[in-house]
């Protein structure tokens, strides 16, 4: 089945400064999406990426897919105490019709 | 738009009941997906319902099932729980295809006891 490895688990930040966080796949990448979720609760959705090479953005967060590393990577521009929770990236594997997702990386920005 | 919402909130059950938990997807959207989230497990994929017809199933036991009416609305059921089974249950909702993206409600926060 298919995994997705994201690193970092966690990141510490100040506020203002860049962070960039990575989803890596151990199979082919037939789409990917990226998402953010406040502890305990829904996940909301950020972006979706399904062409080798196309990038995203919504407001501050940019995300890009390599198809041929199987690795998509997140990046946050000047982050704010907003931009805290945990990133989730998750995979539509076509074989099966599901989602796959990563374990996560959660994101504290200090004041 | 509405976004997906799921009822219950928060659940408290004892070990060996059964509980059902309720979906309703984003008007327009045929298809729901229902995921367990543990702190161990993570994000789990436990079954897809589109236009009332089961897709695609996870690797769960068959106390886990479901359903999917005629308005898309969905419901889960676990039966004879156990404490295992606590956990962040979320459901997702899109418009049916393979890409498209994947929209999800609150949760329900199952505690068995």
């Amino acid at each position: 089945s298919q995994e997705l490895e994201q690193s970092p688990q966690s990141l510490i930040v100040q506020e203002g400064k860049n962070l960039t966080i990575n989803c890596t796949s151990s199979k082919t990448l037939y789409g990917l999406y990226w998402y953010k979720q406040k502890y305990g609760e829904g996940l909301i959705f950020l972006m979706m990426l399904q062409k080798g090479g196309e990038e995203k953005s919504h407001e501050k967060i940019t995300a890009k897919l390599d198809e041929k590393k199987q690795q998509s990577s997140l990046h946050i521009t000047a982050s704010q105490p907003s931009h805290a929770g945990i990133y989730l990236c998750g995979a539509l594997n076509t074989n099966a019709g599901k989602s796959t997702f990563g374990d996560g990386t959660t994101l504290t920005v200090k004041p | 738009k509405a976004g997906v919402t799921q009822t219950p909130r928060y659940l408290i059950k004892t070990r060996g009941q059964q509980v059902t938990l309720s979906c309703s997807p984003i008007s327009g959207h045929r298809s729901v997906s229902w995921y367990q989230q543990t702190p161990g497990q993570g994000l789990q994929f436990l079954f897809e319902y589109f236009s009332e017809t089961q897709r695609n199933k996870g690797n769960f036991p068959g106390r886990f099932s479901g359903r999917q009416f005629s308005n898309s609305r969905s419901e889960m059921n676990v039966s004879t729980l156990e404490l295992g089974d606590s956990a962040l249950y979320l459901c997702a909702s899109s418009l049916g295809g393979y890409f498209y993206e994947q929209y999800f409600g609150p949760g329900t926060r199952l505690t068995v006891t």
